[in-house]
């Protein structure tokens, strides 16, 4: 089994900070990695796929990169909507998702 | 816009079945694009990906799930299900169903549906 790890499991920030979260695998999944954001009592919603391939209507702010086993979520200028839980997910073998990283207005 | 809603008892009993279909409209199950899938959330805890279907009948399960899980697709009704045996307390989560592009990343999810397993 792969197993996704993410850091940090909360973070505090402000409107208008640039903030990144960290997705690690336990082995290569070269950039089969997607990340998802959840708010609460709401499905969650696709952000990027491929590690850094933005899902379609999806702001410009969010970007992914990475590839192998770390990869990051960056959201460039935090909007007051961004605050939520974040996911990532990998897709190389079935498919496992991390923990999550809430991220709260500080 | 496609939309997925969940239908299905909100309580099960422990060693009973748990069966849950999800309703799909907006979009063509038949698509051979997309294929549908079933995930749940557990309790203050992350994701866990079940399992997804295409048209055709053909799944592809999550392995630690596969020997109590089964989905089937009714393309008549535009409804897929899910069924799993032996539920304990463990299985008690929010279900959701979602359309997969075939590779376990789902871009459309039903609201989701809380299953609690009890006596």
């Amino acid at each position: 089994d792969i197993q996704m790890t993410q850091s940090p499991s909360t973070l505090s920030a402000s409107v208008g900070d640039r903030v990144t979260i960290t997705c690690r695998a336990s082995q290569s999944i070269n950039n089969w990695l997607a990340w998802y954001q959840q708010k609460p009592g709401k499905a969650p919603k696709l952000l990027i796929s491929k590690a850094s391939n933005l899902d379609s209507g999806v702001p410009s702010r969010f970007s992914g990169s990475g590839s192998g086993t770390e990869f990051t979520l960056t959201i460039s200028s935090l909007q007051p909507e961004d605050f939520a839980t974040y996911f990532c997910q990998q897709y190389k073998s079935y498919s496992s998702f991390g923990q999550g990283t809430k991220l709260e207005i500080k | 816009q496609v939309q997925l809603h969940e239908s299905g008892p909100g309580l099960v009993r422990p060693s009973q079945t748990l069966s849950l279909t999800c309703t799909v409209s907006g979009d063509s199950i038949t698509s051979d694009v997309y294929y549908w899938s079933w995930i749940r959330q557990l309790p203050g805890k992350g994701l866990e990906w079940i399992g997804y279907i295409y048209y055709s009948g053909i799944t592809y399960y999550n392995p630690s799930l596969k020997s109590r899980v089964t989905i089937s697709v009714d393309t008549s009704r535009s409804q897929f299900s899910l069924k799993m045996n032996s539920v304990t307390a463990a299985d008690t989560a929010v279900y959701y169903c979602a359309r997969d592009r075939g590779t376990t990343v789902v871009d459309q999810w039903g609201q989701g549906t809380l299953v609690i397993v009890s006596s």
